[in-house]
């Protein structure tokens, strides 16, 4: 049974560009959420997508923006990179409406 | 919004102890779950929990979700070197919210 999984798995990128993330639900799964991880802190809640439109958002920019299609799977798209922005990316699938969420391994993006 | 503070932040332990941690909120929550998260990685799902008072265990683990609904407890048995990492809880303020807010973390070393 495949878990989550996520692309790429590391990623440098230069201020005011753009970058996207991608990530692939556990099998069965139709719900994907994207989490922000600051180094040394918990993971903050981006947004979640289910039936391919954005359900509920997190404090985040208009700059982070996302996409889910057909087979579940997502992309986080990310405009104008700050530093700050400079995190690992998590992304989570679940079943619906239950709450137990099933991480991928991340994508660890450094802006310079 | 709601915050998860956990405690201790950061704990030494010997082999063979075992370890109790705890997470509070400043309002109540419905679901509890806990999370163990190794460097570079994402977070892994060890306990989920769903009605006040649940006790709920996983081999060497135990989870208590508080009868307040404000809290929940993380409890560990015979602490083996794999144990070591970065354990976060984390919870669904109300139903239909699907956001997750994560706690500040407890960070688990285990001296030789």
């Amino acid at each position: 049974d495949a878990g989550v999984t996520q692309s790429p798995t590391h990623l440098i990128k230069t201020r005011g560009q753009q970058v996207t993330l991608r990530c692939s639900p556990k099998s069965g799964h139709d719900t994907v959420s994207w989490y922000q991880q600051a180094l040394g802190q918990g993971p903050q809640f981006i947004f979640q997508y289910y039936e391919e439109e954005e359900r509920q958002r997190g404090n985040f920019p208009d700059r982070f923006s996302g996409h889910q299609f057909p087979n579940y799977s997502s992309e986080l798209n990310v405009n104008a990179l700050l530093l700050g922005d400079s995190a690992l990316y998590l992304c989570a699938s679940s079943l619906s409406r239950l709450y137990e969420q099933y991480f991928g391994p991340g994508t660890r993006l450094t802006v310079t | 919004g709601q915050q998860l503070n956990q405690s201790p932040q950061s704990m030494f332990i010997q082999e063979g102890e075992d370890v109790s941690m705890n997470c509070t909120s400043s309002s109540i929550f419905n679901t509890w779950l806990w999370y163990k998260q190794d460097p570079g990685e994402g977070p892994v799902l060890l306990i989920a929990l769903y009605k006040a008072g649940e006790l709920t265990s996983n081999g060497r683990l135990t989870a208590q979700f508080g009868i307040t609904r404000k809290d929940s407890f993380l409890n560990i048995s015979a602490s083996i070197p794999s144990d070591v990492g970065i354990y976060f809880c984390a919870g669904h303020p109300n139903f239909g919210n699907e956001k997750l807010t994560f706690g500040t973390g407890t960070r688990l070393t285990i001296i030789p």
